[in-house]
């Protein structure tokens, strides 16, 4: 079936150093990819998110990179602050049925170390 | 409150009892999610819905029913509860199906 994995569930980082959270996904016909962040007791949140006809997407502090040869997605996080703790998914959106569906990876937990 | 909105956000319950789950959002978005979430599993579909009565199965449906009789309104319904259905409970919409999913706060599912 369709999986989407992360290569390390937990990421200690040192405040201001810049944070990389990696995914790899298998369904090469996925086009569309979402990073959401997730606080404690509450619902995931919105990040940023990349489309398959692009490399390479910037926001705000964060900046997500898709290679589609290997089929793996990264987020780096520039700066990394105490606000940053949090479990991250990635996404990617695999059409089945009538509709596209969103699968998520089991999450890595960024620890920002003041 | 603009946004998503779910209730009640902890609830406890016995096996077998009947438990709904509300979602309500106010974007009027078409598209409309259940998800669990579980140690070691991350986010799992239970339901989604396209529009308003159109429903449809996602990874995990079974011992679920779900209803779409208002764009906004989104109940998700355990008809027998079992205590492998302890979990929390996220709802989400989406605008169309290529987009980001907006998540509601969760509810905390308890199966005594």
């Amino acid at each position: 079936g369709e999986s989407v994995g992360l290569h390390l569930p937990t990421l200690s980082v040192q405040e201001g150093d810049n944070s990389i959270i990696n995914c790899a996904y298998s369904n090469s016909a996925s086009d569309y990819f979402i990073w959401y962040k997730q606080e404690s007791g509450k619902g995931p949140q919105f990040i940023i998110d990349i489309r398959s006809n692009m490399d390479k997407r910037q926001g705000q502090r964060v900046t997500v990179l898709l290679n589609k040869t290997v089929k793996h997605l990264s987020l780096q996080i520039a700066a990394t602050q105490p606000g940053d703790s949090a479990v991250y998914f990635c996404a990617e959106s695999v059409h089945g049925g009538a509709t596209n569906k969103l699968i998520f990876g089991t999450g890595t937990l960024l620890a920002v170390q003041p | 409150d603009a946004g998503i909105t779910q209730s009640p956000r902890y609830k406890i319950t016995e096996t077998g009892r009947q438990v709904t789950l509300m979602c309500h959002q106010t974007w009027s978005h078409s598209y409309m999610f259940w998800y669990r979430q579980d140690l070691g599993h991350g986010l799992r579909l239970i339901y989604y819905s396209a529009a308003a009565d159109i429903t449809d199965k996602g990874e995990v449906p079974d011992g679920y029913v779900v209803s779409r009789s208002k764009t906004e309104n989104f109940p998700l319904t355990l008809e027998s509860a079992t205590r492998s259905q302890t979990s929390v409970y996220f709802c989400a919409s989406s605008m169309t199906q290529n987009n980001e999913q907006f998540f509601g706060p969760g509810t905390r599912l308890t199966v005594l």
